[in-house]
C-alpha cells in the first residue's frame, strides 16, 4: 500500500525555537513528495516538493524539508518559528492509481499535524 | 480572483435533500479533484478528472457522483445528503505537465442536519 504517515497530530513550539513536523512515505518506485499549510477557514497552500536531486528543498515563508531515503521521511523544518506560522500542516505523496487511460499519479495526503507557535 | 473558485462556501441542508457543491478554474489545468476533509482524517479523494471524458473514482465515492461540464468546471453533487456527509469539501487542479502540486479552492463547508 502506498501511504504517507504524520505521527504527530499537534506540535507546540516557542516563538525563536526551532520546529520539525515529521512525515515518513511508503510509495513504489521513486517518491514525489509535497508539504502543504492551511490556515484556519482556507483552502490548503504548497509550501515545497521534493522531485529529485538535492535532499534539501527549501520552500516558502523560510521553510524547508529534508529528504531522507533510508528512512522514508521528509520532514518539515523550520530554523526559527513564528507565531504566525500556526496553522496545520499536511505532508502528501504521489500515489500509483489506475485509471482507463493506462495509469497516473495521485497525491495521497497524511492526516495532517497542527502546529501551535506560542509567543 | 482566485485561481480555483468553489460555490457555495457554506452551505446547510436537510437529510434526503439533493446538493451540488460547484468548482471553476482559470488556471487552465486538465486535472481536476475533489477531496474531503474532516477533522483528524486529512483529506480523502472523492472523484478526479483528467479531462473531460475522464472521471474517476476515488477511495471515498459512495453517495457522490461528478460531472465535468468543461475543462475548467467540475461539480460535486450529493443526490441524498447524510448526516454523515457534513465535512469541508475542496476542489483542486493540477497541470499534468508538472510534477504535481494540487492548487486548492477556499473549500465549501457543508452541514447535513
Amino acid at each position: 500500500a502506498q501511504s504517507v504517515a504524520q505521527p504527530e497530530d499537534q506540535v507546540n513550539v516557542a516563538e525563536g525555537n526551532p520546529l520539525t513536523v515529521k512525515c515518513t512515505y511508503s510509495v513504489s518506485g521513486n517518491p514525489y513528495l509535497f508539504w502543504y499549510v492551511q490556515y484556519p477557514n482556507r483552502g490548503l497552500q504548497f509550501l515545497l516538493k521534493y522531485i529529485t536531486g538535492d535532499n534539501l528543498v527549501k520552500g516558502s515563508y523560510g521553510f524547508e524539508a529534508e529528504f531522507n531515503k533510508s528512512q522514508t521521511s521528509f520532514h518539515l523544518k523550520k530554523p526559527s518559528a513564528l507565531v504566525s506560522d500556526s496553522a496545520l500542516y499536511f505532508c502528501a505523496v504521489r500515489a500509483f492509481l489506475l485509471a482507463w487511460s493506462g495509469g497516473s499519479y495521485i497525491p495521497t495526503f497524511g492526516r495532517g499535524t497542527s502546529l501551535i507557535v506560542h509567543p | 480572483d482566485a485561481d480555483v473558485t468553489q460555490t457555495p462556501r457554506n452551505r446547510i441542508t436537510k437529510t434526503g435533500k439533493r446538493i451540488m457543491l460547484e468548482c471553476s478554474q482559470t488556471k487552465g489545468h486538465d486535472r481536476m479533484y475533489w477531496y474531503r476533509q474532516d477533522p483528524g482524517l486529512g483529506l480523502q479523494l472523492i472523484y478526479y478528472s483528467f479531462d473531460v471524458k475522464d472521471i474517476n473514482k476515488g477511495e471515498i465515492s459512495d453517495g457522490y457522483s461528478v460531472s465535468r461540464q468543461a475543462q475548467a468546471k467540475f461539480s460535486l453533487s450529493l443526490e441524498s445528503a447524510i448526516p454523515n456527509q457534513t465535512a469541508l469539501y475542496f476542489c483542486a487542479t493540477s497541470d499534468p505537465d508538472g510534477p504535481g502540486e494540487l492548487f486548492f479552492g477556499e473549500g465549501s463547508r457543508l452541514t447535513v442536519l
